[in-house]
């Protein structure tokens, strides 16, 4: 089945506590973009990957970083996390190409205390 | 420059009416505009899009009417069912690659039985 994988699903943690959500597409796709989701705020992206060991910074990448060193796999990384990074996160991936559908993951969400 | 602008922000409708579901934008740059479904804890999925050179785009009880002077689009769910109830976002592609994307911030449809 196509998909993209996040994990984990909900994570409970102190402030400063680095932690990583993984993400993993099975669809060979070049793209792959994580965001946040805030109500009232819609999707808001953080970075994005064109392909392996290209990156670039969305609209809101400050306190995050990302690396992609296969192409199935986008982790997103928090170095100390703090209480305004509690939110609901989602992976997304593409095909090459313009006008391609984005394949969401199911989120996670993470609060930090 | 960056936004696009979603109204309402929540919408209720009794079944087999219609919903409409509006959205605009500043900058001209833009280019394809999708729509994305998000059923509670479930990541978006693409509903339907379209790109600036169309006026209007339907599939199935779905259909995006685009107003590229006015730069507004917007979506009309016709013969609304229950199962539609989620929450309903615009996005604008805002790049020639093909990945950096912004969001509305969202319309949660509720369609009463």
């Amino acid at each position: 089945e196509a998909q993209v994988t996040q994990n984990p699903r909900y994570l409970i943690t102190v402030t400063g506590k680095k932690l990583t959500v993984t993400c993993s597409q099975n669809m060979n796709h070049e793209y792959m973009s994580w965001y946040r989701q805030d109500p009232g705020l819609g999707l808001r992206q953080i970075y994005y990957s064109m392909n392996v060991e290209v990156t670039d910074k969305g609209d809101v990448p400050e306190g995050y970083k990302v690396s992609r060193k296969e192409k199935r796999n986008f982790p997103l990384i928090l170095e100390s996390p703090s209480p305004n990074q509690t939110s609901l996160y989602f992976c997304a991936s593409s095909p090459r190409g313009r006008n391609q559908p984005q394949h969401f993951g199911d989120g996670t969400r993470l609060s930090i205390l | 420059q960056q936004q696009v602008k979603q109204s309402p922000q929540s919408l209720i409708v009794q079944k087999g009416g219609i919903s409409i579901i509006n959205c605009a934008y500043e900058n001209t740059a833009f280019d394809y505009f999708p729509w994305y479904q998000q059923f509670p804890g479930k990541g978006p999925a693409l509903l339907i899009a379209i790109r600036p050179d169309v006026s209007e785009k339907k599939e199935g009880r779905f259909t995006i009417s685009f107003n590229k002077s006015a730069k507004q689009f917007s979506l009309h769910i016709m013969d609304s069912q229950p199962g539609d109830s989620a929450t309903y976002f615009c996005a604008a592609l805002r790049d020639n690659y093909g990945q950096n994307f912004v969001f509305g911030p969202g319309t949660r449809l509720s369609v009463l039985p």
